[in-house]
């Protein structure tokens, strides 16, 4: 069984403030792709990563896949609480199959 | 456009009931997977299908059954409900090249079960 580890699990920070997310496992993935969820409401993709040592960026958010493809991390610039929410990281592997991180709680205040 | 939609939203069975949860998709998409998300567990694939009269189990299937009769739709059963199917729900599709365009997701269904 494939295994995703997220840290931190919980995060509370103020508005402007930077932050990082780490995802990392002992699996080699074909592609990592990180959600955000709100409450209610189901995952939604923010980026997929596939190639070893690929950088992307979202505006405020940095994404970057290991060299090895098996660890990706999440960073935020400044902060808002607009990016309040669940963080998720998943690994694609046979037949597309995902393998979700446990998240990372973001809780971003004025 | 809808996307992929998912209902009933709330849901509350007696233990030993059956039922099953409904998720369509209207974007075509080959790939379609159910998870029951826990509190710090993260999403767990329950079953998953590549295409229409394609299915095969994934981390967490005991207990359900699903079946892919048409592109659109992809059923989730539960047979006999249990407590420990109390979870929420969430049916999720993608193309083909999902490990590189990622997945959509429904809005889920919260389910408890007494």
């Amino acid at each position: 069984t494939q295994l995703l580890e997220q840290s931190p699990q919980f995060l509370s920070i103020q508005e402007g403030e930077n932050l990082t997310v780490y995802c990392n496992s002992s699996s080699v993935f074909s592609s990592l792709q990180w959600y955000r969820q709100e409450p209610g409401e189901g995952p939604v993709l923010l980026v997929t990563v596939v190639t070893g040592g690929e950088v992307k960026k979202l505006k405020r958010l940095t994404f970057q896949f290991g060299d090895a493809r098996k660890d990706s991390s999440l960073h935020i610039t400044a902060a808002q609480p607009g990016d309040t929410g669940l963080y998720l990281c998943a690994g694609a592997g046979t037949a597309s199959k995902l393998t979700f991180g446990t998240g990372t709680r973001l809780q971003v205040t004025l | 456009n809808a996307g992929v939609t998912q209902t009933p939203k709330f849901q509350v069975l007696k233990t030993g009931q059956s039922m099953t949860l409904q998720c369509a998709q209207d974007m075509n998409h080959e790939y379609m997977s159910w998870y029951r998300q826990d509190p710090g567990m993260g999403l767990r694939l329950i079953h998953y299908s590549v295409g229409a009269g394609i299915t095969d189990q994934g981390e967490v299937p005991n207990g359900y059954n699903v079946s892919r009769s048409t592109t659109e739709d992809f059923p989730l059963r539960l047979l006999s409900a249990a407590p420990s199917q109390t979870s929420v729900y969430f049916c999720a599709s993608s193309t083909r090249g999902g490990a590189n365009y990622g997945y959509t997701f429904g809005s889920g269904t919260r389910l408890t079960v007494v």
